[in-house]
């Protein structure tokens, strides 16, 4: 299996700009997880889907962001409009829903809002 | 609620010393305990886990890691380390409800290896 794949790896935009991230997690994996990285906050849940459903978003900071997740195989996190202090890496993990925990997590997209 | 806690943030060692990096969790129930190594520009990875039995638990890249109920601990260890080693190292507990799995990460160990 290829693991969990994100694109793009590396984002710049312009302050004010849309970004969306893409995940294809792990096939047959039923949950999904968007985490972000920063060297201040450390790894942050943003939010998990199970079965494609949402089930906790507690962890998205705004309005700002948004996530989706149309079918088994792709999820996108969205952020519009960006702004600098969302400047971080953002990484997809996705598990088995066996009750193990077993998060398999992508590269990251590095963002740089400017 | 769930927390973890990884008491050193940077940790150096020199190559072929011994290694040990603490994590303490918090959590109601028996938990289910991850360690997983981020190196630079790279996503996490699963060096070992612990769901029940054995409560000593052997990993890849030669790292183990103990889990003490009594202490709430659950370090890993390493023999010998080898420069190859140098990343940062997240600790993270587990919990299953109804609607999915989730973990708690702690704030990670910065390793450093001098030759």
């Amino acid at each position: 299996d290829a693991g969990v794949i994100q694109s793009p790896r590396h984002e710049v935009t312009e302050m004010g700009q849309e970004v969306t991230l893409r995940c294809k997690p792990i096939s047959g994996h039923n949950s999904l997880f968007w985490y972000r990285q920063t060297m201040m906050r450390g790894l942050e849940l943003l939010i998990y889907f199970n079965n494609n459903v949402p089930i906790d978003d507690s962890g998205m900071p705004e309005d700002r962001f948004s996530a989706k997740m149309p079918n088994a195989s792709f999820s996108t996190l969205k952020i519009q409009p960006s702004e600098p202090r969302d400047s971080a890496v953002y990484f997809c993990a996705s598990s088995p829903f066996a009750g193990n925990n077993e998060q398999f997590f992508g590269p990251g997209t590095r963002l740089t809002v400017l | 609620a769930q927390s973890v806690t990884q008491p050193d943030i940077h940790i150096t060692v020199s190559e072929g010393a011994s290694l040990e990096l603490r994590c303490n969790y918090s959590y109601g129930a028996t938990p289910y305990l991850f360690w997983y190594v981020q190196s630079p520009g790279q996503g996490l990875q699963l060096l070992l886990k612990y769901f029940s039995g054995d409560t000593l638990v052997q990993g890849i890249k030669g790292f183990e890691a103990e889990f003490k109920r009594s202490q709430s601990s659950f370090n890993l260890r390493k023999p010998s380390v080898h420069w190859s080693d140098a990343a940062e190292y997240f600790c993270a507990v587990g919990s299953v409800n109804n609607a999915g799995n989730m973990l708690t990460f702690g704030g990670g160990t910065r390793l450093m290896v001098k030759p």
